[in-house]
C-alpha cells in the first residue's frame, strides 16, 4: 500500500537552533518527494522536490532534504529556524505509475521558542 | 505570473445542499487536481483531470463531481453534503510532476 508517514505530530524548536522533520514512505515504484509547507488557513507552498539524481536536494527559504532509498525516507532539515518558519509540514509520494497524484502523510506542525 | 485560484474563499452551506467550487490553473497547466483537507489531516485525493478527460479519482463517494472545461479551468461538485464535507479543498495544477496549490476553499456545513 502506498503511504507516507510523519511521525511527528508537533515540534518545538528555539530560534537560530537547526530543525529536522521525519519523513518515511511506501511506495511500490518509483517515488517522487515532495516536502509542502502550511501556514494556518492558507493553500501549501511548495518547498522542494525529488525526482532522481542527487539525493541531497536545496529548497526555497534556505531548507534542504536527503532520500535514503534504503530507509524509505526523505527528511527535512534546516540549519537555522526563523520565527516565521512556524507552520505545518507535510511529505507528500506521487509518481507516474499513478499520474503523478500526491499522497500526503498527516503533516507535523512546527513551533518556534523565541 | 498567476498562482492557481480558487474561488469562494469561504462557504457555508446547510446539510443536503449542494456546493460548486471552481479552480483556475497557472497558464499552461493542462492538468487539475482536486484534494479535500479535513482538519488536522493531510489532503487526501478527490480527482485528477488532464486535457479533460478524468484521470483518476479517489476514494470519495458518487456525490462528489467534477469537470475540466477547455480553458483547463475545473469545478468540483457535492452534492447532499453532509456534516463530514467540511474541511478545506485544494486545487493544485501541474504541467507534469510537480503539482502547485491554491489557497483553497474553505467549506462549512451546517
Amino acid at each position: 500500500a502506498q503511504s507516507v508517514t510523519q511521525p511527528d505530530i508537533h515540534i518545538t524548536v528555539s530560534e537560530g537552533a537547526s530543525l529536522e522533520l521525519r519523513c518515511n514512505y511506501s511506495y511500490g515504484a518509483t517515488p517522487y518527494l515532495f516536502w509542502y509547507v502550511q501556514s494556518p488557513g492558507q493553500g501549501l507552498q511548495l518547498l522542494l522536490k525529488y525526482f532522481s539524481g542527487d539525493t541531497l536536494v536545496q529548497g526555497i527559504k534556505g531548507f534542504e532534504a536527503e532520500f535514503k532509498r534504503s530507509q524509505s525516507s526523505f527528511n527535512l532539515r534546516k540549519p537555522s529556524v526563523h520565527w516565521s518558519d512556524a507552520a505545518e509540514y507535510f511529505c507528500a509520494v506521487g509518481g507516474m505509475d499513478s499520474s503523478y497524484k500526491l499522497i500526503f502523510g498527516s503533516g507535523t506542525r512546527l513551533l518556534v521558542r523565541p | 505570473d498567476a498562482g492557481v485560484t480558487q474561488s469562494p474563499t469561504h462557504l457555508i452551506k446547510t446539510r443536503g445542499q449542494h456546493v460548486t467550487l471552481r479552480c483556475s490553473p497557472i497558464s499552461g497547466h493542462k492538468s487539475v487536481s482536486w484534494y479535500q483537507q479535513v482538519l488536522g489531516q493531510g489532503p487526501q485525493f478527490i480527482f485528477q483531470y488532464y486535457e479533460k478527460e478524468e484521470r483518476g479519482r479517489g476514494n470519495f463517494p458518487d456525490r462528489f463531481s467534477a469537470r475540466q472545461f477547455p480553458n483547463y479551468s475545473s469545478e468540483l461538485n457535492v452534492n447532499a453534503l453532509l456534516l463530514g464535507d467540511s474541511a478545506l479543498y485544494l486545487c493544485a495544477s501541474s504541467s507534469q510532476e510537480t503539482q502547485y496549490f491554491g489557497p483553497g476553499t474553505r467549506l462549512l456545513v451546517l
